[in-house]
């Protein structure tokens, strides 16, 4: 089946410009994450949406960044007035419901946005 | 102290060889432990979950010791296809599946 998808591949944009990526993720899959991954760095966690539950913002760097998940599938993360250390690759992952009591379920990447910020 | 370190890459050995890297982590309550593969310019992908006990698959075998706070991945007979760079992945305790990622460690297997 299809897995987790991302748009666009590339974006180079100018300090300053918002910018919007958007991530389609894999069918039936109800919890889905934002990741970015500067070079040479581990991934870094943003944002987390579970079904209908509130999202759990707390990888947000700052106030610029936002996102939405509408219908409980799409998301889109939106940079406003990006800066040039915003430059790096944002990751877009799901997976099956997650659980408590420590079990889990895998997530799936997508391929990632390259955001380049002049 | 960074949530998770990992031996600093990269590695660098002939095919055949056997190779190991680790991995520690800073939070005691964390219950969940991975090894992903990342190739060059794409996206993670999990190679392995890590168990208390030990597990096998094929020619990669990872270990846990809680106590340490220790995860260690051992490649055996590498072969050119296992030139990547491997994340060392812990989950957030908080009952759901964040997971914090370390910075890598590169292998490239050389002819």
């Amino acid at each position: 089946g299809a897995g987790v998808s991302q748009s666009p591949s590339n974006k180079v944009t100018e300090k300053g410009k918002d910018v919007e990526l958007r991530c389609d993720p894999i069918s039936g899959h109800t919890a889905l994450y934002w990741y970015r991954q500067s070079l040479g760095q581990g991934l870094e966690f943003l944002i987390y949406f579970q079904g209908n539950s509130a999202p759990d913002k707390s990888g947000l760097p700052s106030d610029r960044f936002s996102a939405e998940r509408t219908g409980g599938s799409v998301s889109t993360l939106t940079i406003q007035r990006t800066q040039q250390e915003d430059s790096a690759v944002y990751l877009c992952a799901s997976s099956l419901r997650t659980s408590g009591g420590g079990s889990y379920n895998e997530q799936f990447f997508g391929p990632g946005t390259r955001l380049t910020v002049l | 102290r960074k949530e998770v370190e990992q031996d600093p890459g990269p590695f660098n050995v002939p095919e055949g060889a056997t190779v190991a890297f680790n991995c520690t982590y800073s939070n005691s309550a964390s219950q969940s432990f991975f090894w992903y593969r990342q190739d060059c310019r794409k996206e993670p992908k999990l190679l392995m979950s890590v168990y208390s006990s030990g597990n096998e698959d094929g020619r990669f075998t990872a270990q846990l010791n809680r106590a340490s706070q220790y995860i260690s991945l051992l490649i055996r007979d590498s072969k050119l296809s296992d030139s990547a760079t491997y994340l060392c992945v812990v989950n957030a305790p908080g009952g759901y599946n964040k997971l914090i990622f370390g910075a890598g460690t590169r292998l490239a297997v050389h002819p």
